[in-house]
């Protein structure tokens, strides 16, 4: 089966702490796409990253890093020096090949971050 | 450019009552989604469709009836609302398929509440 598991749900920081969210997925397949998206309190989902399976190579954009491991099946999302505009619902994702599955995003549940000033 | 657009913003229905949610896109994508969002369970797939003219069934359809009869639009259907649906609704479109990684815009969402 495919699921994709964030077991934290809330987490409170103070700003400046650095924040790790954890991501863990289950496929048996090879190809497959990772995404996180953020839910700010307006509302609207915002895509944040995509990364394909046969590319392990963790990447930073600003104050935000993503380590993804397919050893422990595992793509979570750090954010460093958080501050207050940080705090949303974040999202992980799993897409699969649309021949078998459909075209279809197997969403997690999603994390709650709340960053204290 | 406005992007994913949603109408209307919130909705109150009472049980049995019909309505019809529309979505529209102006980026000339060819997949649209309908999500809805409950409390601790994420996002979950109603339906979905590939190109004008075409739907398909999702995660959750029971309830839901879809149609895209213009590319730019995908409406979503409720014959007979029940409290179960009360719920956030997003829509969303991608150039191209999902399991190729192409990224999903989404729209504002609506809220439904049925009594």
């Amino acid at each position: 089966a495919q699921k994709v598991t964030q077991a934290q749900t809330e987490i409170s920081v103070v700003e400046k702490e650095d924040v790790t969210l954890d991501c863990v997925y289950e496929t048996r397949d090879t190809t497959y796409y990772l995404f996180w998206y953020k839910q700010p309190p307006s509302g609207e989902l915002v895509f944040l990253i995509r990364r394909n399976s046969f590319d392990e190579q963790n990447e930073i954009s600003g104050r935000y890093s993503w380590n993804f491991q397919k050893s422990t099946s595992s793509f979570n999302f750090t954010i460093t020096a958080s501050q207050v505009v940080d705090s949303a619902v974040y999202f992980c994702a799993l897409s699969l090949p649309e021949m078998e599955y459909g075209n279809k995003l197997v969403f997690g549940a999603g994390t709650i971050l709340r960053v204290k000033s | 450019n406005a992007g994913v657009t949603q109408t209307p913003k919130f909705r109150v229905l009472k049980t049995g009552q019909s309505m019809t949610l529309l979505c529209a896109q102006d980026m000339n994508h060819e997949y649209m989604y309908w999500y809805r969002q409950d409390p601790g369970m994420g996002l979950r797939l109603i339906h979905y469709s590939v190109g004008e003219g075409t739907t398909a069934k999702g995660e959750v359809p029971d309830g839901y009836n879809v149609s895209r009869l213009k590319k730019q639009n995908f409406l979503l259907g409720l014959e007979s609302a029940a409290p179960s649906q009360t719920s956030v609704y997003f829509c969303a479109s991608a150039q191209g398929s999902l399991g190729k990684g192409d990224e999903q815009f989404f729209g504002p969402g609506t809220r439904l509440t049925v009594l």
